[in-house]
């Protein structure tokens, strides 16, 4: 089965500009969640989606916003881009359905850097 | 709101040696606890996950222990390799299915 894939796996955008990530989950698995890697906060959780819906949400600005496709596929938007969201964003997939494990699949994640 | 510790920060042990790793949690009130390593600049991988019914899970030469009342889990290595070198992190998930990871503990094994 194959495992969580993450595109693109690095990016270097300019500060204002927007930025899109896709995340491919595994085959069966109905949550994505993402995060946030950065040295100074570590692993912070963004958002995760579940069949198409937002079922949780982290602390961070309305800059940052994702979807859900029918597939399962997720994506994440970064609008207005500033020198700080540069990190390792990862994204993670589980069943994720009533009475599942919850156990967490992570993707090789996308670098992005901001100039 | 949940605190997770992850002490050491760092380790750095000949090869060989068993070794414990600890991480501890300010509410008990959890749905499961898992147990991951990074390589560096890597996705994370998972290792062991604990539900909170049980009390410990094995994998290979890897076993760890969950103990809710006290607020700790530990991730046992034997005989480690320099292989095993990474970050290892635990993440707490608790009822709202949101997971608080900790910080890690950077593990270096040397030949």
């Amino acid at each position: 089965k194959a495992g969580v894939t993450q595109t693109p796996r690095y990016l270097i955008k300019t500060r204002g500009q927007q930025v899109t990530l896709s995340c491919s989950p595994i085959s069966g698995h109905r949550s994505v969640s993402w995060y946030q890697q950065t040295p100074g906060q570590g692993l912070q959780f963004l958002f995760e989606y579940f069949s198409e819906t937002q079922r949780n949400k982290g602390n961070f600005p309305g800059r940052f916003s994702g979807r859900q496709f029918s597939n399962s596929r997720s994506e994440m938007n970064v609008s207005t881009l500033e020198l700080g969201d540069s990190a390792l964003y990862l994204c993670a997939s589980s069943l994720g359905g009533q009475g599942a494990s919850y156990e967490q699949y992570f993707g090789p994640g996308t670098r992005l850097t901001v100039t | 709101k949940q605190e997770v510790t992850q002490i050491p920060a760092a380790l750095s042990v000949p090869e060989g040696e068993n070794l414990v790793l600890n991480c501890s949690f300010t509410d008990s009130a959890i749905y499961n606890l898992q147990w991951f390593r990074q390589d560096p600049g890597k996705g994370l991988t998972s290792l062991l996950l604990i539900q909170s019914s049980q009390r410990e899970q094995t994998s290979g030469r890897l076993n760890a222990s969950l103990d809710k009342s006290s607020g700790r889990s530990t991730l046992y290595i034997a005989a480690s390799q320099p292989g095993d070198s990474a970050t290892y992190l635990c993440a707490v998930t608790g009822g709202s299915y949101i997971p608080t990871f900790g910080r890690g503990t950077s593990l270096i094994v040397h030949p």
